[in-house]
């Protein structure tokens, strides 16, 4: 069975422009999750969509946004970049929504840098 | 606040020797703890998880332990391998109801098995 598949792995962009990001989960997996990895904060949950509904929210500006399609597959769009956006961004897929000991399934993330 | 401390923050063994890693979480209500492995340039994989009524939870050469009296949990490795090299993450989870935004990250032990 495939993994995690996020596109593109690696994007370098400029202050205030837009960028979009892309996971396709586990096949049969309908929960998908993003996180933000820096070295100085750590991993921080962004949200949670679990059948095309955003479920869970974390604590970001409303320039970070996603969405996830019929078949599963997410985006997550960050607007009006800034530096402190320069970071590794994982998608994670579940069979379900968070509850229990269900197990997170990432992806290798992508790495964008903002300039 | 919920938190999560781990120790060491980096760590050097020759390959072949054990080593312990600690994490110390604040977090309460607590519903499971897990401890992730992540390579460098890929996603975090999930080596164990424990319930606060577990004690302790093998994976092959990884050991967890949990005191949830303490609220510490030690993650173990026998016998290292050069492929042990990786950044180890705890993540303390509070409650089954509260969703993804509320799991807390510990900001990870690098280790590095020299040969």
């Amino acid at each position: 069975k495939a993994g995690v598949t996020q596109t593109p792995r690696y994007l370098i962009k400029t202050r205030g422009q837009q960028v979009t990001l892309s996971c396709s989960p586990i096949s049969g997996h309908r929960s998908v999750s993003w996180y933000q990895q820096t070295p100085g904060q750590g991993l921080q949950f962004l949200f949670e969509y679990f059948s095309e509904t955003q479920r869970n929210k974390g604590n970001f500006p409303g320039r970070f946004s996603g969405r996830q399609f019929s078949n599963s597959r997410s985006e997550m769009n960050v607007s009006t970049l800034e530096l402190g956006d320069s970071a590794l961004y994982l998608c994670a897929s579940s069979l379900v929504l968070a509850g229990g000991q269900d197990e997170q399934f990432f992806g290798p993330g992508t790495r964008l840098t903002v300039l | 606040k919920n938190q999560v401390e781990q120790s060491p923050q980096s760590l050097i063994i020759l390959e072949g020797k054990n080593c312990t890693l600690q994490c110390n979480y604040t977090v309460s209500p607590f519903s499971n703890l897990r401890w992730y492995k992540q390579d460098t340039g890929r996603g975090p994989v999930s080596l164990t998880i424990m319930t606060f009524s577990e004690n302790t939870k093998s994976n092959g050469r990884y050991t967890a332990t949990l005191d949830a009296d303490t609220k510490q949990s030690s993650l173990h490795i026998t016998a290292s391998q050069l492929s042990d090299s990786a950044s180890y993450i705890c993540v303390v989870s509070p409650s089954r109801d509260t969703g993804r935004r509320a799991l807390t990250f510990g900001s990870g032990t690098r280790l590095q098995v020299q040969p």
